[in-house]
């Protein structure tokens, strides 16, 4: 079965410091990959998306994602973190079906 | 730029009594999905409709019904509410037909706590 591993649940970084949030897929192809970003209280929102070609991806908000095939990974990064940046990230697979499938999350706490 | 807009945003409810949350998608989009996101967990898929037809189905309980209207709002429909459908559920929807492809625009989401 297709699944999505997170495999850090809790992320505490310093204020301008960077970041990498990892992200583990399985899938008998190369998905659809995607990181999404949630806000206290708020939905889900698109920070970056993979579906072909560089497999360096640019969002928004600075941050940056890695597709590497031969790992099966969709590593989050980001050179310069700001408090702003605390929230609860998920790594998201489609395949050619309608639904999305989301690891479990990455809370991100950030100190000054 | 129009959001996906959910209401009602908050509901409480007793065991037994049925609830409907409603999505309004962005304009010209024509395809919803419906999210169900657990306290600590991530969110699971439940169903979607594409031209108002049901595209897909995920995990989603034969006492929630859900359809999409003829302006592309949509509805999700639960009856017999249970403590464990205490969630916060998502809408979400997508221009041109379903498809992994197509990039999913998700709304503020509704929770819902049955007491």
């Amino acid at each position: 079965a297709q699944s999505v591993t997170q495999p850090d649940i809790h992320i505490t970084v310093s204020e301008g410091a960077s970041l990498e949030l990892r992200c583990n897929y399985s899938y008998g192809a190369t998905p659809y990959l995607f990181w999404y970003v949630q806000s206290p209280g708020q939905g889900l929102q698109l920070l970056l998306k993979y579906f072909s070609g560089d497999t360096l991806v640019q969002g928004i908000k600075g941050f940056e994602a890695e597709f590497k095939r031969s790992q099966s990974s969709f590593n989050l990064r980001k050179p310069s973190v700001h408090w702003s940046d605390a929230a609860e990230y998920f790594c998201a697979v489609g395949m050619n079906t309608d639904k999305l499938i989301f690891g479990t999350g990455t809370r991100l706490q950030v100190f000054p | 730029a129009a959001g996906v807009i959910q209401s009602p945003r908050h509901l409480i409810k007793e065991k037994r009594e049925t609830a409907t949350l409603k999505c309004y998608p962005i304009p010209r989009h024509d395809t919803v999905y419906w999210y169900q996101q657990g306290p600590g967990q991530d969110p699971q898929f439940l169903i979607s409709f594409y031209e108002k037809m049901q595209s897909d189905k995920g995990s989603i309980p034969d006492r929630f019904s859900a359809q999409q209207f003829s302006d592309y709002h949509s509805e999700l429909n639960m009856s017999s509410l249970e403590l464990g459908d205490s969630a916060l559920y998502f809408c979400a929807s997508s221009l041109e037909g379903g498809g992994a492809k197509n990039i999913q625009y998700f709304g503020a989401g509704t929770r819902l706590s049955v007491l």
